[in-house]
Formats: C-alpha cells, sequence, structure tokens
C-alpha cells in the first residue's frame, strides 16, 4: 500500500532564517506530487506541483521554492521566511489521470516568529 | 476555469439530527468532484468521489453526496450526526481537462452538540 510521510510536525523560526519541509512517498512510483498551505479561514491553496523528477510547475509566486530530486521526494524551501509564510502546509500525492484524488500527509504547522 | 463555492462556513447540529453541507462548482469541462475532511490539525482524508459513473455517491462513516448538474451543486450528506464527525469538510473540484490539480473550497466547520 502506499504511504506519504511529511516532517517536522510543527515548526518554529525565526523571521529571515530558511525553511526545508520534506515529503515522501512510499509504495508507488512516478507519483504526481503537490504542496498546498492552508491558513485560517482561506481553505487550501495550491503552492506547487509536479508530475517528475526535476519538473515544478509554481501555481502562486512568493518566498517559496520547491524541488524534486528524487522520484517519491518533494522538498518546500524557502531561503528566508516571512511573517506571512505562517500556516499549516501539506504535501500530497494522486496517480495520473483527473479522476485521482489526492492522498495527504499529516501536514506541518509552521509559525514564523 | 474551475472554482468551488461552499455556501456555509460554519454548521451546526445536535447529535443524531441530519447533516448538509452545501456545494456549489464551476468548471468549464467534465469534473471530478470529492468531499474531503479534516479534523484539528490534522492532513486531509478524502470521503467520497464522483467522477462520471452514478450520480449518488456514498462514502465512508455514513456520508453520501449527490452530483446535479442543473444545479452545479455537490452537496454532502448523511442521516444522522455523530460527535465524531466534529471537524472541516472542504469541497473539492478537478476538471477532466489534462494537467489540472485540485481546486478546494474554503471550508465548512461542522459542529456537533450532545
Amino acid at each position: 500500500s502506499q504511504t506519504i510521510h511529511q516532517w517536522p510536525a510543527t515548526l518554529v523560526q525565526p523571521v529571515g532564517s530558511p525553511l526545508s519541509l520534506e515529503c515522501t512517498v512510499e509504495g508507488t512510483s512516478n507519483p504526481n506530487l503537490y504542496w498546498y498551505r492552508q491558513a485560517a479561514g482561506r481553505g487550501l491553496q495550491l503552492l506547487f506541483y509536479s508530475v517528475g523528477i526535476g519538473q515544478i510547475s509554481s501555481e502562486v509566486p512568493q518566498n517559496l521554492s520547491a524541488s524534486r530530486p528524487q522520484d517519491r521526494q518533494f522538498i518546500l524551501s524557502s531561503k528566508k521566511l516571512l511573517l506571512s509564510d505562517s500556516g499549516f502546509y501539506l504535501c500530497a500525492w494522486s496517480r495520473t489521470g483527473p479522476s485521482y484524488g489526492y492522498t495527504f500527509g499529516s501536514g506541518t504547522r509552521l509559525t514564523v516568529v | 476555469a474551475q472554482s468551488v463555492t461552499q455556501l456555509d462556513s460554519h454548521v451546526s447540529v445536535s447529535e443524531g439530527t441530519p447533516v448538509l453541507l452545501r456545494c456549489n462548482y464551476s468548471s468549464s469541462y467534465s469534473p471530478s468532484l470529492f468531499w474531503y475532511v479534516q479534523h484539528p490539525n490534522k492532513g486531509l482524508q478524502l470521503l467520497l468521489k464522483y467522477t462520471s459513473a452514478a450520480t449518488l455517491v456514498k462514502g465512508i462513516n455514513g456520508f453520501e453526496a449527490e452530483f446535479k448538474k442543473s444545479e452545479t451543486s455537490f452537496h454532502l450528506t448523511k442521516p444522522s450526526a455523530h460527535m465524531s464527525d466534529a471537524a472541516e469538510y472542504f469541497c473539492v473540484v478537478r476538471s477532466n481537462q489534462a494537467g489540472t490539480a485540485l481546486i478546494f473550497g474554503k471550508g465548512t466547520t461542522l459542529s456537533v452538540s450532545s
């Protein structure tokens, strides 16, 4: 069976510090991978998605970047965090095809102070 | 273009009474529709999905939803609420056009009182 791992679960970082959130998927190959951010009362915002190694699509221009160095690894990064980067970050994977839903990781609660 | 509107930001029910969470969608192409549930500080769990088969879709934990194309709606229902149903619920649309991602509604918080 497929599983998705996301870490850390919580993170408190000062403004201006770097960020690295990691997500890995097991039990499948060539998954589509996604990073979403959830802010209070604003639903989920798609940040990045990837259909293959090294292929990253950005949905929202901002302070963040994503990389996919391996087939089942997806990393969300920032060189300098802003207060507005605080939120709940969710990684997800899906198979290719419009009828497939996503399987989400357990999320990372990021607080920038 | 796709969008989804959850008509209520907060719904309160008593335990044992029916639940109705409303969702309307807009999609240029034939859509796939989903409902996800999120308990506090947890990831999202798929409740059910519609992918152009039967218009009445049954999901986990007794939930079901009906796809009504004429009304562009995909409302989530449950005959009898349980305390454990208290959570946030997201209606989600995905166009059948290749390369599109899921688009989430802003969520409906369901409260269940005893």
